[in-house]
């Protein structure tokens, strides 16, 4: 099984900060997305990063994919209520028989 | 479009009792996964069919768990006996499958199993 680390666990920041997510790895993926759950639902996927040194934006949110492929992090600007969730990375593609590997996720709080 | 369907949404049952889960997924994915997610947790995968077709249940505890996917669509997760452990959200998820893409996946929004 390919390890995903994510940190930090827990953020609790205010509405308007900036905040980064690390999502961490020793093995290499052919590609990683981000998903957001909301408490009850699914995870929704955001983004799926398959380049190293690949960023993609998505409005408020900036992703990237470090450039072995082993990493990745997500950058909130100006973060607002709505961005609350768990923020989940996964990884996988042809070498784990595309099926996802998920880290244990980052839980972000945004207070007005 | 249609997602991907789950039912039912919350099940309470008492330990040593029989639940299962159904999951149809979106009209077209052949791949489709179990996902079991405890609280604050990532999803683990219990089982991911091609089709009608198992392909990974290594993570499947198979002593008390079982799924089928009959005909290739809509899947079904038991759990004969639940135990207090098996408390946890099961979610369904489906995607293309194969070389078709990087194996984005579409989740249902889950069932939550509360065993008593």
């Amino acid at each position: 099984t390919q390890l995903l680390e994510q940190s930090p666990q827990f953020l609790s920041i205010q509405e308007g900060e900036n905040l980064t997510v690390y999502c961490n790895s020793s093995s290499v993926f052919s590609s990683l997305q981000w998903y957001r759950q909301e408490p009850g639902e699914g995870p929704v996927l955001l983004v799926t990063v398959v380049t190293g040194g690949e960023v993609k934006k998505l409005k408020r949110l900036t992703f990237q994919f470090g450039d072995a492929r082993k990493d990745s992090s997500l950058h909130i600007t100006a973060a607002q209520p709505g961005d609350t969730g768990l923020y989940l990375c996964a990884g996988g593609g042809a070498n784990s028989g595309y099926a996802l590997n998920f880290g244990k996720g980052t839980s972000l709080l945004v207070t007005p | 479009e249609a997602g991907v369907v789950q039912s039912p949404r919350y099940k309470i049952i008492e330990k040593k009792q029989p639940v299962a889960f159904w999951c149809n997924p979106i009209s077209g994915h052949n791949t489709l996964y179990w996902y079991l997610q405890n609280l604050g947790q990532g999803p683990e995968l219990l089982i991911r069919y091609e089709n009608e077709e198992a392909v990974d249940d290594s993570q499947l505890p198979k002593d008390r768990f079982s799924a089928e996917r009959l005909k290739g669509v809509d899947s079904t997760l038991k759990i004969q006996p639940a135990e207090l452990g098996d408390s946890a959200v099961y979610l369904c998820a489906s995607s293309l499958g194969g070389a078709s893409g990087y194996n984005e996946q579409f989740f249902g929004p889950g069932t939550r199993l509360t065993v008593l």
